[in-house]
């Protein structure tokens, strides 16, 4: 089945700076890919919607400026987290629509997620 | 209130058990219903996935929905520690711009 390869699934950085994470589609072309993050013993809350050669679209609340989405291809998109604070440990998942298309259902795949830890 | 409720658990059960794990919603517009499993330190897998109210079974796992009641259920009939995790359901409206609504999941462990 479809695959979503996100990297690095762990990384340690310190206050203050950036950090981009990748998020690929394998063996299918992904032209929208949507980042989600997750705190410990909470649901998926959707960041905002990547969509390849545009803007990305922020969810409310999440400041674009400070999280950096780009989709140049139809294979990859990426997370920059601009000058990383504590609060911004989280585990951020990235995924894509990859079945039910037609009927709407509109179902992910998701990565496996990485971990991020601000020091 | 949330849009969709998720009791989080956890939930511990002996091997060979039958499983419920359920969730309710507000929204009658939801017309999509998934489950999803999350292993710690993992992306969600999804597991199934229906549309308006039924039944759908798959192996061991079966998935209900009644939307006069606002409520959905996924059951595991003869549950094995390999299914310890979280399990996630999730909604939504159907059409190519919406957005997954995803409960808190409810954290499973199935005691050897």
């Amino acid at each position: 089945g479809a695959v979503v390869s996100q990297h690095p699934s762990w990384v340690i950085c310190k206050s203050g700076t950036s950090v981009k994470i990748e998020c690929r589609s394998l063996d299918f072309q992904a032209t929208t890919m949507f980042w989600y993050r997750q705190f410990p013993k909470q649901s998926l809350m959707l960041m905002a919607t990547s969509n390849e050669g545009s803007k990305a679209t922020y969810e409310q609340g999440v400041e674009k400026d400070k999280f950096l989405i780009n989709h140049a291809s139809l294979t990859l998109s990426t997370l920059t987290v601009t000058s990383a604070h504590p609060e911004d440990s989280s585990f951020y998942i990235c995924s894509a629509r990859t079945s039910g298309l037609n009927s709407g259902a509109n179902v992910l795949t998701f990565g496996a997620g990485s971990r991020l830890t601000v020091l | 209130q949330k849009e969709v409720e998720q009791d989080p658990g956890p939930l511990s059960v002996p091997e060979g058990a039958i499983v419920s794990l359920n969730c309710t919603y507000s929204n009658s517009a939801f017309q999509y219903f998934m489950w999803y499993r999350q292993y710690s330190r993992k992306g969600p897998e999804l597991l199934m996935y229906t549309y308006s109210s039924g039944n759908k079974e798959d192996g061991r796992f079966t998935a209900q929905v009644d939307k006069s009641s606002k409520y959905i259920s996924l059951f595991i009939r003869d549950s094995q520690p390999s299914d310890s995790a979280t399990y996630l359901c999730a909604m939504n409206y159907g059409g190519t711009t919406n957005k997954l609504i995803f409960g808190t999941g409810t954290l499973l462990a199935v005691q050897p």
